[in-house]
């Protein structure tokens, strides 16, 4: 089965800061990989598909690029609603792996 | 608007099983497969397996292999997950989520139910 790994585990940025999360698939996947992000006591929400599609509704400042095994998901400008917990998941084919997850809060 | 609407809290003792319903609406049920993903408390997300709500085929993770039944009643627009021969490690949020339109275990999920707390203890 392919592993999806994510680094770093966790970050503390200031607001306006851009952040990067990376994703790497241990095959490669195309460019079926999806991002979500998850609040405490939340339902994780998606925000990207086709590793660069912005899923209607959320904001500019997300960003994702990337093909293959090697994928990042970019904040241009930290906000304070960004705080939450992001996972990478592929989607080609079963079985449908999330990454680890990186957890994003204010410094 | 899609909904998946999931059903209430459980509590369980060890040995015992659970089945969790994931009621849709807003979508052609059938049309579509569903995934079941889990959440332990303050862990990651799992994904547990799929089923085909147009045929029943099913995929399951490797690990849950003869624990886990997952089924749908396209009558009634429902698909469910049951877990047999529950543990304390099992103690999780278990979320139903919408996969890609076809009868193949794809696609990302856009649409979650709320998702249900199963508690394992004895």
């Amino acid at each position: 089965d392919i592993q999806m790994t994510q680094s770093p585990s966790s970050l503390s940025a200031s607001v306006g800061d851009r952040v990067t999360i990376t994703c790497r698939a241990s095959q490669g996947i195309s460019n079926y990989l999806a991002w979500y992000q998850q609040k405490p006591g939340k339902v994780p929400k998606l925000l990207i598909y086709a590793a660069s599609t912005l899923q209607s509704g959320v904001p500019s400042r997300f960003s994702g690029s990337g093909s293959g095994t090697d994928f990042t998901l970019t904040i241009s400008s930290l906000q304070p609603e960004d705080v939450a917990t992001y996972y990478c998941q592929k989607y080609n084919s079963a079985p449908l792996t999330f990454g680890p997850g990186t957890k994003v809060d204010i410094k | 608007q899609v909904q998946l609407v999931q059903s209430g809290a459980e509590v369980k003792k060890p040995g015992a099983s659970v089945k969790v319903s994931c009621k849709a609406s807003g979508y052609t049920f059938t049309s579509y497969g569903i995934s079941w993903v889990r959440q332990a408390p303050g862990q990651g997300l799992e994904w547990m397996g799929w089923i085909s709500a147009y045929n029943g085929n099913t995929n399951y993770a490797q690990k849950l292999q003869g624990r886990v039944t997952m089924t749908t009643d396209t009558s009634t627009s429902t698909a469910y997950m049951e877990l047999r021969s529950l543990r304390s490690d099992d103690t999780a949020v278990y979320y139903c989520a919408r996969g890609e339109r076809g009868s193949a275990p794809k696609g990302y999920f856009q649409h979650w139910g709320q998702g249900t707390l199963v508690t394992v203890s004895s």
